[in-house]
């Protein structure tokens, strides 16, 4: 069955340095992917989306790789701040389908 | 505003109390889906709908029930519901069933 892993361990990154998140999909090939912000108690919100032609998106400090070889999404967010700190989840699409992974919380210290 | 509006934020209710869960977007979006959240296994779907009057089970329908009789309203409705449905719940809107805008979510605890 379709399968998404995101980090399950809460990542701790000093402030100004450079988070990286990681969103693995097994059994699956999806066409697109997308990035969420969620703060606690509230809905996610979207950040960004990466199609399975790109290899590279970027808005702002954030930053999106998309490997389909390696079946792999990587979220980068640049000069990372205390405001940074929530959980971020990936959410592959295909077919009209969209799965969210469980997230990965995290803190940017200061 | 565009916006996703849920309604109540927070419920407490008792077994088998019939409920149902407002949920409007003023987006004029086609594609509307209600999502639970729990601790552990994440967001997972429940029914979406992709136009009036369209609706499909997503991957935990039991013991949900979803109408579509307008575009900007998508109700979610717990025939009786049950201790292990107290969950968080979100509803959310796509204008082409992609980027997906989320309500604030509704707290819903089943004693």
């Amino acid at each position: 069955s379709q399968k998404i892993e995101q980090n399950s361990e809460a990542l701790n990154i000093q402030e100004g340095k450079t988070a990286t998140l990681t969103c693995n999909y097994t059994n699956y090939s999806p066409a697109y992917l997308q990035w969420y912000r969620q703060d606690p108690g509230r809905g996610p919100v979207f950040l960004l989306l990466i199609r399975e032609n790109e290899k590279e998106k970027r808005k702002e400090r954030l930053k999106v790789t998309f490997d389909t070889t390696l079946k792999q999404s990587l979220f980068h967010i640049t000069a990372s701040q205390p405001a940074d700190s929530a959980t971020y989840l990936c959410a592959p699409w295909r077919d009209d389908k969209i799965i969210f992974g469980k997230g990965t919380r995290l803190h940017i210290l200061p | 505003e565009a916006q996703v509006t849920q309604n109540p934020r927070y419920l407490i209710t008792v077994t088998g109390k019939k409920l149902t869960v407002t949920c409007s977007q003023n987006m004029n979006h086609e594609y509307m889906s209600w999502y639970r959240q729990d601790p552990g296994l994440g967001l997972r779907q429940i029914y979406y709908s992709m136009n009036v009057e369209v609706t499909d089970k997503g991957d935990v329908p039991e013991g949900y029930k979803v109408s579509r009789k307008e575009k900007r309203n998508f109700p979610l409705i717990l025939e009786s519901p049950s201790p292990n449905q107290t969950s968080l719940y979100f509803c959310a809107s796509s204008r082409d069933r992609n980027i997906q805008y989320f309500g604030a979510g509704t707290r819903l605890s089943v004693l």
